[in-house]
C-alpha cells in the first residue's frame, strides 16, 4: 500500500478484556515502531523491531503489553487485561532502516484509538 | 534519554500572521531533529527535518526551522499562515533510533 495502515481505527474495550492492534508497514520497510499517545501529549515510544527481531521493548508500560512481528512485516500489539489507563491512541511507524543515528524518516499510520471503559 | 519541550500549548492567530513555535531538547551531541504536523482527522506527517549541514531547514508548505546548537533549539517558523495551517505541531528528536516527542502545540488560524 501507499502508507502505513492500522486496524482497527477505533476500539472500545471493557476493563479486563484483551485487545490486539494491527499494523501494516510500508512494503520493504525494515524498521517498525509502536508509540502510545495519551490525550494532550506527544507520542511516546513503546517498542522497536528490525525485521522480525524485537530490539527494544523498554517503553512497554507493563507485562500486559506484548508486541510481535513474526515474519518481519505485519506487527501486532496486544494488551492483556486492559485497564482504563491504557486508553490512548496507539501509533505505528515504519522506516527503511534505522541506524544508530536515527537518520531515517519514520512514516506514521493513522493510529488506533483505544478506549477502555 | 532525550526530552523535548515545546513552549506553547495553544496558539491562535489570524491569517497572514507570522508563526513561530519554540522547541528545545535536553542534551547535545549529534542529533537529528524533526517537526511533524497532524491536521484534523489525519495522521502525523513530516514537515521538515535536520540531520546536518545548513542549520536553516526548509520544509513543505512554506515552513522552515532553524537549528541553534548552542541553545539546544529547533524553532519552527512560517512568515504568513493560512487557515489550512490549523493543526497540531510536534517537535521530535532522535534518541538513538527512536523519536522523543514534545507535547505538541495546537495552532488555530482564524480566517
Amino acid at each position: 500500500g501507499a502508507g502505513v495502515s492500522q486496524s482497527p481505527r477505533y476500539k472500545v474495550a471493557k476493563r479486563g478484556q484483551d485487545v490486539a492492534l494491527r499494523c501494516d508497514p510500508i512494503s520493504g520497510h525494515v524498521s517498525l515502531f509502536w508509540y502510545q499517545q495519551a490525550l494532550g501529549q506527544g507520542p511516546e515510544f513503546l517498542t522497536y523491531f528490525q525485521n522480525e527481531a524485537q530490539l527494544d521493548k523498554s517503553g512497554l508500560p507493563s507485562d500486559r503489553f506484548f508486541a510481535e512481528r513474526p515474519e518481519g512485516s505485519v506487527s501486532t500489539l496486544k494488551i492483556q487485561r486492559t485497564q482504563q489507563e491504557d486508553s490512548a491512541v496507539y501509533l505505528c511507524a515504519s522506516s527503511l532502516l534505522i541506524g544508530d543515528r536515527g537518520s531515517h524518516e519514520q512514516y506514521f499510520g493513522p493510529g488506533t484509538r483505544l478506549t477502555v471503559t | 534519554a532525550q526530552s523535548v519541550s515545546q513552549h506553547n500549548h495553544h496558539v491562535i492567530l489570524s491569517e497572514a500572521a507570522s508563526l513561530e513555535l519554540g522547541c528545545n531538547y535536553s542534551y547535545g551531541g549529534t542529533v537529528n531533529l524533526f517537526w511533524y504536523v497532524q491536521y484534523p482527522g489525519q495522521h502525523l506527517q513530516l514537515l521538515l527535518k535536520y540531520f546536518s549541514g545548513d542549520p536553516l531547514v526548509k520544509g513543505i508548505k512554506g515552513f522552515e526551522a532553524e537549528f541553534i546548537k548552542s541553545k539546544f533549539s529547533f524553532n519552527l517558523r512560517k512568515p504568513s499562515v493560512q487557515w489550512s495551517d490549523t493543526a497540531e505541531y510536534f517537535c521530535a528528536v532522535n534518541d538513538d533510533y527512536k523519536l522523543s516527542f514534545g507535547a505538541g502545540t495546537t495552532v488555530t488560524v482564524r480566517a
